[in-house]
């Protein structure tokens, strides 16, 4: 079975401050995709990032750094030196690649919601 | 570029009637996904269309429909509304193949009285 679990619900934490949000995920595929999101309050979703199965590089971008570890089913995002405007529910999700029932869909974790207080 | 667009951005209705949300891709995209984003039961897929066939589908009912244009637009038609289809409709749009990025729409707030 898929699943993603977020089990933070909530985080706050205030400007400057570095923050994770945790993102574990259950699949048998051996191909797979994992995914952030971002949902600011106007309710779009921005995609963040997108990691294969095959490549545990951890990556960075600017403040944001993401941690893929297989041996833990794990997909962390770190936010670093934290600003208000990154104040928004985030979103880890999963997708594979070679199950033709599950082809197309992405499974979503419940969401982080992180408020950034100046 | 534009990105994915939804109309109408909010739209409300009674129960019984029947809602339909409009999704416009981004410019090359041929896959249309639509994703239902409920309180409590969080972000679950509804539709995968692709090159105007439906190609895969999530666990909802079957007054839950849409289709796919050949300009790849997408229309979802939800048929007998209930209160519980209250919620954020959200549309995504990718290249043919499945497993490319989903860039989503601001989404259609349907709802239902």
């Amino acid at each position: 079975a898929q699943k993603v679990t977020q089990a933070q619900t909530e985080i706050s934490v205030v400007e400057k401050e570095d923050v994770t949000l945790d993102c574990v995920y259950e699949t048998r595929d051996t191909t797979y995709y994992l995914f952030w999101y971002k949902q600011p309050p106007s309710g779009e979703l921005v995609f963040l990032i997108r990691r294969n199965s095959f490549d545990e590089q951890n990556e960075i971008s600017g403040r944001y750094s993401w941690n893929f570890q297989k041996s833990t089913s794990s997909f962390n995002f770190t936010i670093t030196a934290s600003q208000v405007v990154d104040s928004a529910v985030y979103f880890c999700a999963l997708s594979e690649a070679s199950r033709g029932s599950t082809l197309g869909r992405l499974y979503f974790g419940r969401g982080t919601q992180l408020t950034v207080w100046p | 570029e534009a990105g994915v667009t939804q109309s109408p951005t909010h739209l409300i209705k009674t129960r019984g009637q029947q809602a339909t949300l409009r999704c416009s891709p981004i410019s090359g995209h041929t896959s249309v996904y639509w994703y239902q984003q409920a309180l409590g039961l969080g972000l679950q897929f509804l539709l995968w269309y692709d090159e105007g066939e439906e190609r895969n589908r999530g666990n909802f009912p079957p007054r839950f429909s849409g289709r796919q244009f050949p300009n790849y637009s997408s229309e979802l038609n939800v048929n007998a509304l209930e209160l519980e289809d209250s919620a954020l409709y959200l549309c995504a749009s990718s290249l043919r193949v499945a497993k490319n990025i989903q860039y989503f729409g601001a989404g259609t707030r349907l709802s239902v009285l």
